[in-house]
This record gives C-alpha cells, structure tokens and sequence, in this order.
C-alpha cells in the first residue's frame, strides 16, 4: 500500500540553523500538509498546498517558514533561523481529494530538536 | 474556527477491558479521522469515517454527522493499545480541508 514518507526521521539543529524537512507524498495526491505538534500538546495545522502554491497557512506558518515541492515528488518545509520554540514533530500529509475520498494521508513525522 | 473536544482525556484500563472514546465537535466537519499516536510519536491512521460505522479488528468507529460526534470503540483492550487517540476533521467551508485535532484521550492498558 503506499505510503507517505519523511526525512529524516529525527534531526538535531543549533538555534539560528536553516533546517530542510523533506517528505514523499503519495503519488497520485493533489493536495499537501504540513502540521506540527509540540511535545504533549494536540497536532496543530501549519500550511497546506495545492497546484504548486500554499492554499492556506496558519498564524504560526510566519516568515520563517516555506514550503516548496521542488521536483514534482518531493514536498520540503524550510525553516529559515530555527527558534528553540520550533522543536516539535512535524507530520507531512498528502490527499486524493476529489477522487471519492477526503482522507488525509500521514507520514511517521520527523522530530527536530532546537538546541 | 471548529472547536474539537474529546473526552475522556485519560484512561486507565485492564487488559481485556472495552472503551468508548468521544469526540465532539462545534460545527459541522467532514473528513472525520481518528489516530493513534504510538510510543515513537507516529500517528497511525484509524479510521477515516465522515459518518456511518466502520469496523476494523477490535476497534469500530461511528460518527453521527448530524449530531457531531464520533466514538472510537476500543474492545478485549491489550497492552499494545496504549498510547493517545487523536481524533480531527476538516470545516467543509475551508477550501483547503486542513484537520483541526481534538486534545487527544491518553489510554494506558495495564497487563
């Protein structure tokens, strides 16, 4: 079955560090995620994309971040000057929509550490 | 914006033991998921359920749209079940369908 996967899984950065989050979304998905969930709290959504432009992004989702799907399979979340505030897992998501289906397909998150 | 409310945010159970885990939401939502998130912090997709009931192995699932709400049932709990159920869903209104999470119900199954 496929899958949607991310790398690396973890990743341990120095504050101020420019950090790239990569992630594979299944292939025949439209629409792409980014959500964030900081240790102990609720996943929260960052920005989602769609014909190669954000669609919607959240108050957190700020200068610092971008998001760009460089060669048609890979979809990156960039944060430019990491905060020790950004350590979190971060979930890639991709979906079909519109081909019967609304779900949301999630990958096993990358978990970076600001230090 | 949706408010998710999921309760109860803790659970103590014995091995063997059924549940019912509730999510409620504040307005209407499609794209209703349940997760669980593992020990490693991966989240594992459940269910996909805007409505009906769907039945997989032990756990099952029913959500009633037109009262927002879902239940996650969990039945003949094992240890493996631990973790935290998630559950989400999207605001038809929203053109992007992104998933608003509830807090989350943190289980332990004690052997």
């Amino acid at each position: 079955e496929p899958e949607v996967t991310q790398t690396p899984s973890h990743q341990v950065t120095q504050m101020g560090q420019e950090v790239i989050l990569r992630c594979v979304p299944i292939s025949n998905h439209l629409y792409f995620y980014w959500y964030r969930q900081i240790l102990g709290q609720k996943v929260e959504f960052l920005v989602s994309f769609y014909n190669n432009e954000i669609s919607e992004k959240s108050e957190i989702f700020d200068d610092q971040f971008s998001v760009e799907r460089p060669d048609g399979s890979n979809f990156t979340l960039k944060i430019r000057s990491t905060k020790l505030e950004d350590s979190a897992m971060y979930f890639c998501a991709s979906s079909p929509r519109g081909q019967g289906t609304y779900e949301q397909y999630f990958g096993p998150g990358t978990r970076l550490t600001v230090t | 914006g949706i408010q998710v409310e999921q309760s109860p945010p803790d659970l103590i159970l014995q091995e063997g033991a059924n549940s019912t885990l509730r999510c409620n939401f504040s307005d209407s939502v499609n794209n209703l998921q349940w997760f669980h998130q593992n020990p490693w912090g991966q989240l594992i997709n459940l269910f996909y359920i805007p409505s009906g009931t769907k039945q997989n192995g032990r756990l099952s699932a029913t959500t009633v749209a037109t009262e927002r709400y879902s239940l996650l049932y969990i039945s003949s709990s094992q240890t493996t079940d631990s973790g935290v159920y998630f559950c989400a869903g999207a605001n038809p209104m929203d053109s992007s369908y992104k998933l608003i999470f509830g807090s989350g119900t943190r289980l332990l199954v004690r052997p």
